[in-house]
Formats: structure tokens, C-alpha cells, sequence
């Protein structure tokens, strides 16, 4: 499968634990973006990584929040504290964007947290 | 503020009905346009997108949408559409850069048999 994966499906976790989820992009995509996706509503710009560079993050981002993509490849979304507010579906998508043109977004299946 | 509106949240439509979702945005700059398609169980699939040029595109599945500029809008339709299109549709807008999409609340088509 040459897909966005994302890992894992589902998470479960009590108020207070940390949680890391994974993203592994197409590999030819060199964006990388998160977003979270709550019920009745669109999906909701997180972050964006160009390579291996952060180049935007969302006020939804709080400083619990972090993200990273070392080296370019997979990336990895951690939240620290969790929250009951955190439940929600984590979007990961890659695009390939080349001299400017931009070809859309494939989606990973997403990450399912739920904080009890 | 930036947005995008989609209009209605669910639709019924029976098989061979034909669709139109509405899609209104609020963005400066020249944009590129989408939409996106979740079938039930599954993850969103991009059903088609404008950058420039022809106002009017044609995506998978007999899926079309038309860009109108003055009107801020770029629905969808489908002249005709089958029980597989069943799912959740969203229209979604980003900048020529393609850094952060925005996108609507989505809209929840039920098509009965």
C-alpha cells in the first residue's frame, strides 16, 4: 500500500496521560500536514511540515501540543496532558508540491482519540 | 476571516435524483478550490479540485463542480446519482501555496435505493 498510513487507529487514554501518534507519508510527498477532525465538522488545520521544517502551526496548536519530522519522513503528533477536549479524529495528509503547482492532499485514515 | 460555508449538513436524494451541494468561501488571494469525498468507513478521497483555467471541472464518479468567481461559490453536482454515492462531502479552499486548507463543516448525502 502506497498510502498515508497512520498508527494508531484507535487510542484510548485517561485525562493526564501523554499520547503519540504516527504518520507515515507517500514517500515522492515532501508536505506533510495534521489536522483534527471533530464530529459535524471539517477537518481543522493543525500544522504543516515542508521536509523536515515546521513551517506553520495553528492557534489550535496549544503548547501541549507537539509535532515533529525528522528527517523528512514519518512524523510524529504528541499531546502531554491530555484533555477531554482533545477527542477527536487526528488527520494526516501529504501532498507533493513542486516549482509552486500543488496537487491536493491524500489522507491517511486517521488517528481515533478518545480521552476518558 | 477565512471560510468555507457549505449549505446544507444532510441531504436525502432518491437513486437517478440529481445533486447539487452548495459551497461559498472567504479567502483573499487567488485560491485553489476542492472537493472531498468520505465514504462511509473510509478515509476522504479527493473527488475533484480547481486551480485555473475552465470554470467548470469534471472529477471522478460523474462528479462536476463550477467555479464562480463573482459569487465566491464552487458547487457540486451530479446529474444523476447512484446508492454508492452515499457519503459525507467536503468542499475545501486553500492558497496557491497549498500550505493550510480550510475546509467546510461538510455535507452528509443519503441517497435511498
Amino acid at each position: 500500500d502506497t498510502g498515508v498510513s497512520q498508527d494508531p487507529r484507535h487510542k484510548i487514554t485517561k485525562r493526564g496521560q501523554n499520547v503519540t501518534f504516527r504518520c507515515d507519508p507517500i514517500s515522492e510527498h515532501n508536505r506533510l500536514y495534521w489536522y483534527r477532525q471533530t464530529l459535524g465538522q471539517g477537518p481543522e488545520f493543525l500544522t504543516y511540515f515542508q521536509n523536515e521544517a515546521q513551517l506553520e502551526k495553528s492557534r489550535l496548536l496549544s503548547d501541549r501540543f507537539s509535532a515533529e519530522r525528522p528527517k523528512g519522513s514519518f512524523s510524529t503528533l504528541e499531546i502531554q496532558r491530555t484533555e477531554q477536549g482533545d477527542s477527536a479524529m487526528y488527520l494526516c495528509a501529504s501532498s507533493l508540491v513542486l516549482q509552486g503547482n500543488y496537487y491536493g492532499y491524500t489522507f491517511g485514515s486517521g488517528t481515533r482519540l478518545t480521552v476518558v | 476571516a477565512q471560510s468555507v460555508s457549505q449549505h446544507n449538513h444532510h441531504v436525502i436524494l432518491s437513486e437517478a435524483a440529481s445533486l447539487e451541494l452548495g459551497c461559498n468561501y472567504s479567502y483573499g488571494g487567488t485560491v485553489n478550490l476542492f472537493w472531498y469525498v468520505q465514504y462511509p468507513g473510509q478515509h476522504l478521497q479527493l473527488l475533484l479540485k480547481y486551480f485555473s483555467g475552465d470554470p467548470l471541472v469534471k472529477g471522478i464518479k460523474g462528479f462536476e463542480a463550477e467555479f464562480i468567481k463573482s459569487k465566491f461559490s464552487f458547487n457540486l453536482r451530479k446529474p444523476s446519482v447512484q446508492w454508492s454515492d452515499t457519503a459525507e462531502y467536503f468542499c475545501a479552499v486553500t492558497n496557491t501555496g497549498g500550505f493550510k486548507t480550510i475546509f467546510g463543516a461538510g455535507t452528509r448525502l443519503f441517497v435511498k435505493a
